[in-house]
């Protein structure tokens, strides 16, 4: 049973420029979540989705930043027009339903650097 | 604001000694805790929780305990293995609210053989 799958592991944008990061839940688990971590910090929450539904995006900069769970295929956190304050560590987890959601499980993460 | 603090940035302590790493919340609203290791370059892995109406939750060699009138947990790791070097995050959810958690900033535990 694979775990969470982020990709890609690293991710190289200069400013101005798109970044994109894919999610794919563990087998099971229709729900995700996407947090970030910045340098000696601990992991800040972004948005948590279900299928084709945002359910809390209360942490996600209004501007520049969208995030989507389709029906089939990843979830993609878009990051538009990155500023070099962007670069940080995306965590991606999913949980499944029922009364083990508490639990989240996570990739390995996203390593985004901008120039 | 830092509802969830571990004010501990890092612990050494002995092969086969036990650890604690504390964690200190303050929000009453926390209805569920949960203890992550993680280490360099790879995700936080889930270790243990512990839900608001138990003081106490035990898995081979990690027990964590919870006291809510300090609203303080514990995480005790006995015996401790070099293994178990890495950053431990506390993390918390909120009763009722949506499923995001709240996470400390975690300690740096290092176990010297």
């Amino acid at each position: 049973n694979a775990g969470v799958m982020q990709n890609p592991r690293h991710l190289v944008r200069r400013r101005g420029q798109e970044a994109r990061l894919r999610c794919s839940p563990m087998k099971g688990h229709s729900h995700v979540y996407w947090y970030r971590q910045l340098p000696e910090e601990g992991l800040k929450f972004m948005v948590y989705l279900q299928k084709e539904n945002i359910i809390d995006e209360s942490g996600m900069p209004k501007e520049r930043f969208s995030a989507e769970f389709p029906k089939e295929g990843p979830s993609i956190l878009r990051i538009q027009q990155v500023v070099r304050g962007d670069s940080a560590a995306y965590f991606c987890a999913s949980s499944p339903l029922g009364a083990d959601r508490s639990i989240q499980y996570f990739g390995a993460g996203t390593r985004l650097s901008v120039l | 604001d830092q509802q969830v603090k571990q004010n501990s940035p890092s612990l050494s302590v002995q092969e086969g000694r036990i650890s604690i790493l504390n964690c200190d919340y303050t929000n009453s609203m926390f209805d569920y805790f949960l203890w992550y290791k993680k280490y360099p370059a790879e995700g936080p892995t889930f270790l243990i929780s512990i839900s608001s109406i138990k003081d106490k939750n035990e898995d081979g060699r990690f027990t964590v305990f919870l006291n809510k009138s300090a609203k303080h947990l514990s995480l005790h790791i006995v015996p401790s293995q070099p293994g178990d070097s890495a950053v431990y995050f506390c993390a918390a959810k909120l009763q009722g609210g949506s499923e995001k958690l709240v996470f400390g900033k975690g300690t740096k535990l290092t176990v010297n053989p």
